[in-house]
Formats: structure tokens, C-alpha cells, sequence
């Protein structure tokens, strides 16, 4: 079984739906992350969660909100969706606090914002 | 703030053929170093990193990186290609210091190999 699982793997929405995005992961990390990748812009970080109680801003918040439910997931949403959020997320885990650990990514969400 | 800069946007290359991947970073410390890959529909997955010590490093699938401090570089290299190494690379960089240890991607280099 894979240790980081995103669901969705596809998403079509329509603009001003609001959708959420999970992840689930069983490697015990306390990290969790949320990026997006655009073609010809690389990953991007949307938010980040350094324990239950930790949730921070990443570079490009604007429009997405978090849920830190437990150690083991993470949830992205999208109140109102609009065309320019259609892009491939990703998560990720870390664990550790050197900050030369490893990061984890799950398999990618696709979402389509028509 | 740092950056990552990866020149090639798309590199083609023959089976058996050498392989480069240029990275270079902006910022005065030596920060560490990440190179992923991603293969197609799929997530990413570390290739190797770079924290300190021996400037060239190995990892996983054959490939290598070489830190150069004096050129603010960390190239992924590779002696032969395989077709299954098609795939995009991403070069990324946290910085020391302070207590949010954030990865910074560079925008990535398309591989095709050919046959």
C-alpha cells in the first residue's frame, strides 16, 4: 500500500463549487504539505502543517483553505473554485525537524475547473 | 529570497547516450540540495540530496549530482541513459537556518530519451 494516498486522483468542477481534496499518509510523519504544479512553473507550496496545531501559508494561499484533521491527513479546499486553480496538487510528508529529511508525495490530484 | 533555476526547459538525449541536468541557486549559504523526478502520472520521487560533505553524491537509478559551491551549481548527471529514465527532473533547495524548512522547486527539465 502506498504511504501517501490522495482522493481524488481526477476532479472536474465547476467554477464557484466548492470541493476538497484529501490526503492520508502512514508514515507517522508529523509534516504534511500541499503544492500544486502548473506546466513550466514547477511546485508551488500552498500551505504547510507542521503538527495537528501548525498551519502555515505557503506562497500561493490565496483562494485554498486547510484542515490538519489528525497526524495522518491533511485536507486542501477550494471554497470557489475558479478556471485558474485548474492544475496537478500534490502532498506530501516529512518527518523529522533537520530539515534534511525527505519529502514524501503522494500520486497527484487532477483537477479540472471548467 | 532563493531561487532555483533550472536553464533547459526540454533536453533530448539517446539511449546510452551521457546525460547533464543543470541547477544553480541564489543564496549566500550553502543550502541543501534535492534533485526529484517525476515520471509520468506519477508523483515525485527523491533522487538524491546534498547536505554536506563529499561534493559528489550518489543516488538511486544510476544518477549523481555534483555540488559546486564557486558556480552555485548541483548538476544531476548520469553515464548512460535508459529509456525508462524519461522523465521531468526537478532540482530543489531548502535553506539552512530558522525553523520553516520549506523546498523551493526549480521549474523542471523535461528528458526524452530516444532510442
Amino acid at each position: 500500500d502506498a504511504d501517501v494516498t490522495q482522493t481524488p486522483r481526477n476532479r472536474i468542477t465547476k467554477t464557484g463549487k466548492r470541493i476538497m481534496l484529501e490526503c492520508s499518509q502512514t508514515k507517522g510523519h508529523d509534516r504534511m504539505y500541499w503544492y500544486r504544479q502548473d506546466p513550466g512553473l514547477g511546485l508551488r507550496l500552498i500551505y504547510y502543517s507542521f503538527d495537528v496545531k501548525d498551519i502555515n501559508k505557503g506562497e500561493i494561499s490565496d483562494g485554498y483553505s486547510v484542515s490538519r484533521q489528525a497526524q495522518a491527513k491533511f485536507s486542501l479546499s477550494l471554497e470557489s473554485a475558479i478556471p485558474n486553480q485548474t492544475a496537478l496538487y500534490f502532498c506530501a510528508t516529512s518527518g523529522g525537524w533537520t530539515g534534511q529529511e525527505t519529502q514524501y508525495f503522494g500520486p497527484g490530484t487532477r483537477l479540472l475547473v471548467l | 529570497a532563493q531561487s532555483v533555476t533550472q536553464p533547459d526547459i526540454h533536453i533530448t538525449v539517446s539511449e546510452g547516450a551521457s546525460l547533464e541536468l543543470r541547477c544553480n541557486y541564489s543564496y549566500g549559504a550553502t543550502p541543501y540540495l534535492f534533485w526529484y523526478v517525476q515520471s509520468p502520472g506519477q508523483g515525485l520521487q527523491l533522487l538524491l540530496k546534498y547536505f554536506s560533505g563529499d561534493t559528489l553524491v550518489q543516488g538511486i537509478k544510476g544518477f549523481e549530482a555534483e555540488f559546486k559551491r564557486s558556480q552555485s551549481s548541483f548538476n544531476l548527471r548520469k553515464p548512460s541513459v535508459h529509456w525508462s529514465d524519461a522523465a521531468e527532473y526537478f532540482c530543489a533547495v531548502i535553506v539552512d537556518g530558522g525553523s520553516n524548512y520549506k523546498l523551493t522547486f526549480g521549474k523542471g527539465t523535461l528528458l526524452t530519451v530516444n532510442p
